[in-house]
């Protein structure tokens, strides 16, 4: 079954600090992993998008990895903001039957206070 | 230039009604995908459409259908609603889903009420 799940649910940080949130999925054919940022209330945001042959992508103060042998993703956030509280989702995509098909975790909900 | 515009951005309905949410992509963009966003989860994929025609589909029942129409918006029908069917509905484009690094850029949403 195709499947992204994220950790932690939820997270707190002091505004300045930096923080890593993990992405875990089991997903194939894999195409390729999105980081997308979601502001409450809002649509999502594309943030990175990695290929298989990709490591690492970064994006400001945001650094995607990316280990294809494990399956396994994280989104670094440098120097936090309190414009960083969103939920952070990660999402894989898939080649089905002609057309791009995304598979979306559940999200990381991110809380920066002052 | 507009991003993905999406209407109405509320809509409060009553169970056994139907509802008509309507996209405009971002201008180009010849592909437009809609997703259901249940509070507190992920978006789960319902259509992808592209040049008209259906390219996908997700696992929704046949109460759920959508068209898009020769200037690539599109509108996504729900019949006889059910409370489940509350959630953040969400429309995003993309230039053609063959080309599956292109990120698909998402508007903010219809948040549908079921009383």
């Amino acid at each position: 079954k195709n499947q992204v799940e994220q950790s932690p649910q939820s997270l707190i940080i002091l505004e300045g600090k930096n923080c890593t949130l993990q992405c875990n999925y089991t997903v194939s054919p894999f195409s390729n992993l999105r980081w997308y940022k979601q502001d409450t209330g809002r649509g999502p945001v594309s943030l990175t998008i990695m290929t298989f042959s990709e490591n690492t992508k970064s994006n400001g103060r945001y650094t995607a990895t990316l280990d294809a042998d494990t399956k396994q993703s994280s989104l670094h956030i440098t120097a936090s903001q309190l414009s960083d509280s969103a939920s952070y989702i990660c999402v894989v995509s898939l080649l089905s039957g002609g057309y791009n098909k995304l598979i979306f975790g559940a999200g990381t909900r991110l809380a920066v206070h002052p | 230039d507009a991003g993905v515009t999406q209407s109405p951005t509320h809509l409060i309905k009553t169970r056994g009604q139907h509802v008509t949410l309507r996209c405009s992509p971002i201008s180009g963009h010849k592909s437009v995908s809609w997703y259901q966003q249940v509070l507190g989860q992920g978006p789960q994929f319902i259509f992808q459409y592209y040049e008209k025609e259906e390219r996908g589909r997700g696992n929704f029942p046949d109460r759920f259908s959508a068209r898009q129409f020769p200037n690539y918006s599109s509108e996504l029908n729900v019949n006889a609603l059910l409370l489940g069917d509350s959630a953040l509905y969400l429309c995003a484009s993309s230039p053609d889903p063959a080309y599956s690094n292109q990120p698909q850029h998402f508007g903010d949403g219809t948040r549908l009420s079921i009383l």
